[in-house]
């Protein structure tokens, strides 16, 4: 399976824009980059995918390079409760069976 | 309202006893999961679905069994309750295109004393 790595963690001021980098040199032709969050206490939620396009939706916007290799998760301004784990996750275009396997994520932390 | 639903939210076990984690998603979705997250650590794969009748194991089955025998329910049974088995499990269901990400349970924190 095609592997992510992430760093264990990064800092942003509140209001400013945060990109969370996402390395997988490995990556198929036909894996979907996905991100998820995992907020304190809480159970993790979808963020955004995709799979050669950047995209953007009401959350982030999701920022990936020419050849694939690496992604960026863009939020455009941070606040407190973006304080999350960050997963970046490949997923097979015919994942079938595959379910989601998480890695270490990468731990935002929101100064105020 | 549309989700994923767990419960009991909390649960204290004496070792060696057994229970059933319940889990139910009313959005018809295929895909499920069970996932544990231990304290200060990522979340592992227990066991999953792709569908009524058809489960599999993930990275760390051992001391837990799985029926689906519906869409919408997938309950992760706890044969012989240990103290290693104390953390939070997550439930999470997915449509099984891509297309579509995950939807996650609040999870249930289970102590074994």
């Amino acid at each position: 399976d095609a592997k992510t790595t992430q760093p264990n963690s990064m800092e942003s001021n509140e209001e400013e824009p945060v990109h969370l980098p996402c390395n997988h040199s490995t990556i198929s032709g036909t894996d979907y980059i996905h991100w998820y969050r995992q907020l304190p206490s809480q159970g993790p939620e979808y963020v955004i995918h995709g799979l050669t396009s950047n995209v953007n939706n009401r959350m982030a916007s999701l920022a990936i390079a020419e050849d694939r290799k690496s992604s960026t998760l863009i939020l455009h301004r941070a606040t407190l409760r973006d304080a999350a784990v960050y997963y970046c996750i490949l997923r097979p275009r015919n994942s079938g069976n595959t379910p989601l396997v998480f890695g270490k994520g990468t731990r935002l932390s929101v100064i105020a | 309202n549309a989700g994923v639903t767990q419960t009991p939210k909390f649960q204290v076990l004496k070792t060696g006893q057994s229970m059933t984690l319940q889990c139910a998603q009313d959005m018809n979705h295929e895909y499920m999961s069970w996932y544990r997250q231990d304290p200060g650590m990522g979340l592992r794969l227990i066991h999953y679905s792709v569908g009524a009748g058809i489960t599999d194991q993930g990275e760390v089955p051992n001391g837990y069994n799985v029926s689906r025998s519906t869409t919408e329910d997938f309950p992760l049974r706890l044969l012989s309750a240990a103290p290693s088995q104390t953390s939070v499990y997550f439930c999470a269901s997915s449509y099984s295109q891509l297309a579509y990400g995950y939807t996650f349970g609040s999870g249930t924190r289970l102590t074994v004393v």
